[in-house]
């Protein structure tokens, strides 16, 4: 399995729902990240984990909580959104986290968020 | 922090022709410079990488190609098709602990059949 699976797709949400963004890898990374992209612009870093445990958080508001549970699995916990959060939400991951030869990330199909 | 500039924003070719790309990077510790294509609602994919003690490398039709003392890289696609039309993002990266990749602002690449 060379992908990074993210569930679901597509999310509408209200202000005052709770819900979680999930993704999965099966390559053995030990690196794994969350980006937001708004339309027309880049991936913007929001989290990384290495080896399970948060190593970045790019002051990232708290209404999105990062959680690792284990090397396979990445959820992103959604709470009390606003409008402008509405993007496209990219789970990556990459094999080591501590650079050297492998430092490709390969990105999800990413959960396309839209609050109302 | 590192800062990754891009240019041209926009770029629209004839098919067959050439497309140049060209990124700067701020972080002189910067040593791994991926290229990624990303398509109209889908993801990002890696199309090339350069790590810091290459110069040049190609695949096929594109080549990318890393200047470490001006600090800028460039992606270069030959013989153009409609099917090279989307967006085009650089990125660098220190590769230390973090893996932490800066993109640069994007390319639009427009193919004219």
């Amino acid at each position: 399995d060379t992908e990074v699976t993210q569930t679901p797709k597509h999310l509408v949400m209200g202000m005052t729902n709770k819900k979680s963004l999930k993704c999965e890898q099966h390559m053995g990374h030990r690196a794994m990240y969350w980006y937001k992209q708004k339309a027309k612009k880049p991936p913007e870093l929001m989290f990384v984990y290495s080896y399970e445990k948060l190593s970045i958080n790019e002051s990232v508001p708290s209404r999105f909580s990062p959680e690792c549970p284990n090397s396979s699995l990445l959820n992103l916990h959604l709470h009390a959104l606003q409008p402008e959060d509405s993007a496209l939400y990219l789970c990556a991951s990459s094999p080591n986290p501590y650079g050297g030869g492998n430092t490709e990330a390969f990105f999800g199909q990413g959960t396309r968020l839209t609050v109302v | 922090g590192e800062n990754v500039e891009q240019h041209p924003s926009t770029l629209s070719v004839q098919e067959g022709d050439s497309a140049v790309i060209k990124c700067t990077y701020s972080d002189s510790a910067s040593n791994y410079f991926p290229w990624y294509k990303q398509e109209l609602g889908k993801r990002p994919q890696l199309i090339i990488d350069i790590r810091s003690n290459v110069g040049e490398k190609k695949d096929q039709r594109i080549a990318v190609t890393l200047n470490k003392t001006a600090k800028h890289f460039s992606l270069h696609i030959t013989e153009t098709q409609p099917e090279d039309s989307a967006v085009y993002f650089c990125a660098a990266s220190d590769g230390g602990a973090t893996n932490k990749l800066i993109f640069g602002t994007g390319t639009l690449l427009a193919v004219q059949p």
